[in-house]
C-alpha cells in the first residue's frame, strides 16, 4: 500500500529556510482523485494545515504561512517538498505529509494516509 | 476559519470499555467531517471520513455519527491499541481545521 516518509534537517537556524520532502512509495503519485498536503504540530499546539500541492503543481496554502511557503511536486522522483522561509521558534513542530482523496460526488477531501512525521527545532 | 471543539479533552478507560468523543464545529460542516488517530511514533491513521464512512479494512468497533455542526466518534470495545489521541477535522472548506485532540489513556 502507499506509504509516505517525510526527510530533512532536523535543525534549522532562525531566519533561514526550512526544507522537507515527502517521498511516495508503494503507489503512484499522479493517481487521479488525490493531491499531497502537509500539516504540523507545534510543542503543546493543535495541527495546523500548511498547504497543498496537485499533480498539475498547482498550489495553495494556508493564509497565515502562504508568504513563507513554497511547495512543488517532482513527478518522476515520486516526491514532493515544502520550503518555509525566514523560520522563527514558532516553526518548531512535527511536519507531516498526507495524501488526500477527493470526491467528486459532495466534494468530501480526507487525508487518507500519512507519513509518521519529522520533527524540525528552530534553534541557533 | 471553522473552529472544531472536541471533548473530553483526555478521558481514561478500561479494555472492553465503550468510549464517545465530541467534536462541535463553529458553523454548519455538512458531513465533511473526518477522525484521525494518532499515536507517537507511527503514521496517523484515518478512522473515518464524510463523518460516518469506515475506510476500507477500518476496524468497525469505530463508529462515527453526526452532521451540521455536532459530532461523535465512537469506539465500542476499547482495545489495547486504541490507547491514542484522536482528532476530527473538517474539510467543508478550503481550510481545513482540527480539534485539539482527545487523548485516551489507561484506567
Amino acid at each position: 500500500q502507499v506509504q509516505l516518509q517525510e526527510s530533512g534537517p532536523g535543525l534549522v537556524k532562525p531566519l533561514q529556510t526550512l526544507s522537507l520532502t515527502c517521498t511516495v512509495s508503494g503507489g503512484s503519485i499522479t493517481r487521479d482523485g488525490y493531491y499531497w498536503s502537509w500539516i504540523r504540530q507545534a510543542p503543546g499546539k493543535g495541527l495546523e494545515f500548511i498547504g497543498r500541492v496537485y499533480t498539475t503543481g498547482a498550489t495553495d496554502s494556508s493564509p497565515a504561512l502562504k508568504s513563507r511557503v513554497t511547495m512543488s511536486i517532482d513527478t518522476a522522483k515520486k516526491q514532493f517538498s515544502l520550503k518555509v522561509t525566514s523560520v522563527t521558534a514558532a516553526d518548531t513542530a512535527i511536519y507531516y505529509c498526507a495524501r488526500v482523496r477527493t470526491t467528486v460526488v459532495d466534494s468530501h477531501y480526507y487525508m487518507d494516509v500519512w507519513g509518521k512525521g519529522t520533527t524540525v527545532v528552530v534553534s541557533s | 476559519d471553522i473552529q472544531m471543539t472536541q471533548s473530553p479533552s483526555s478521558l481514561s478507560a478500561s479494555v472492553g470499555d465503550r468510549v464517545i468523543i465530541t467534536c462541535r464545529a463553529s458553523q454548519s460542516v455538512g458531513y465533511h467531517l473526518s477522525w484521525y488517530q494518532f499515536k507517537v511514533g507511527t503514521a496517523p491513521k484515518l478512522l473515518i471520513y464524510a463523518a460516518s464512512n469506515l475506510p476500507a479494512a477500518g476496524p468497525s468497533r469505530f463508529r462515527g455519527s453526526g452532521a451540521g455542526t455536532n459530532f461523535t466518534l465512537a469506539i465500542s470495545s476499547l482495545q489495547p491499541d486504541d490507547f491514542a489521541t484522536y482528532y476530527c477535522q473538517q474539510s467543508h472548506t478550503d481550510l481545513p481545521t482540527f480539534g485539539q485532540g482527545t487523548k485516551v489513556e489507561i484506567k
